[in-house]
C-alpha cells in the first residue's frame, strides 16, 4: 500500500524559500498526480498544486507566482518550493496522491508543520 | 480562498442522524464535477471518506453517505458515534480556477 512522507525544515525565515520533499513508498509514481495541500493553524485546507509523473504541473492561481513543484521519479520523490514566504505561509503542509486532476486525494502524508518566523 | 461553503458546526446525540451541506457554484459542483469528502480527526491528516459523490472507500462504515444535487452536495452520518467527532471537508474541481477547491470545513460534535 502506498505511503507518503513529507520532510524538510520546520522553520523558515520571512522572505526566504520554503522547500519540502515528499517520499513515495510502496508503489510507483506512474500514472498519478502528486499534490501539495496546506492547512494554516486552526484553519481549512488549501490546494497548492500538483505535478504529474510526466512532469506537467498545475498551480493554485493565488500562489502560482511563488510555487514550483518538481518530481524525481528515480527517487520516488517530488518537491515543493514556495518563495518569498511570510507569516501567512505558516501551515501544516501535506502531500497527497490523486488519480486525476479532477478527482480526490488519497492517500495523504502525515503532514509537516512549517513555521515562518525570524 | 474556499469557494465551497459549509456550516461551521453541526452537533447531534449518539445514534442520531446529522447532515453537512456543501454549497458551490456553476463552475464546480454545478458543472457536474464530482464531490469528495474527508474526515480529519484532531491532530491527524485528512482521510478520504466519500469519493465521487457517493462512494465509500474500503473500511469506511456505511453510516456515512454522500449525495449531490445542482450546485450543492451533502454528507450524512447516521447512527452518530463518539468516534465521529471530527472536522469534515468537501472538495471538488473548479473550472474557473482550473484546480481543486475545498469547503470551509464543518466541526461535528457528539453531544
Amino acid at each position: 500500500q502506498v505511503q507518503l512522507q513529507e520532510s524538510g525544515p520546520g522553520l523558515v525565515k520571512p522572505s526566504e524559500t520554503l522547500s519540502l520533499t515528499c517520499t513515495v513508498s510502496g508503489g510507483s509514481m506512474s500514472s498519478y498526480y502528486w499534490n501539495w495541500i496546506r492547512q494554516p493553524p486552526e484553519k481549512g485546507l488549501e490546494w497548492i498544486g500538483y505535478i504529474h509523473y510526466s512532469g506537467s504541473t498545475k498551480y493554485n492561481p493565488s500562489l502560482k507566482s511563488r510555487v514550483t513543484i518538481s518530481v524525481d521519479t528515480s527517487k520516488n520523490q517530488y518537491s515543493l518550493k514556495l518563495s518569498s514566504v511570510t507569516a501567512a505561509d505558516t501551515a501544516v503542509y501535506y502531500c497527497a496522491r490523486g488519480p486525476s486532476p479532477y478527482w480526490f486525494f488519497d492517500p495523504w502524508g502525515r503532514g509537516t508543520l512549517v513555521t515562518v518566523s525570524s | 480562498q474556499s469557494v465551497l461553503t459549509q456550516p461551521p458546526s453541526v452537533s447531534g446525540a449518539p445514534g442520531q442522524r446529522v447532515t453537512i451541506s456543501c454549497t458551490g457554484s456553476t463552475s464546480n459542483i454545478g458543472a457536474n464535477y464530482d464531490v469528495h469528502w474527508y474526515q480529519q480527526l484532531p491532530g491527524t491528516a485528512p482521510k478520504l471518506l466519500i469519493f465521487r459523490n457517493n462512494n465509500r472507500p474500503s473500511g469506511v462504515p456505511d453510516r456515512f453517505s454522500g449525495s449531490q444535487s445542482g450546485t450543492s452536495a451533502s454528507l450524512a452520518i447516521t447512527g452518530l458515534q463518539a468516534e465521529d467527532e471530527a472536522d469534515y471537508y468537501c472538495q471538488s474541481y473548479d473550472s474557473s480556477l482550473s484546480g481543486s477547491v475545498f469547503g470551509t470545513g464543518t466541526k461535528v460534535t457528539v453531544l
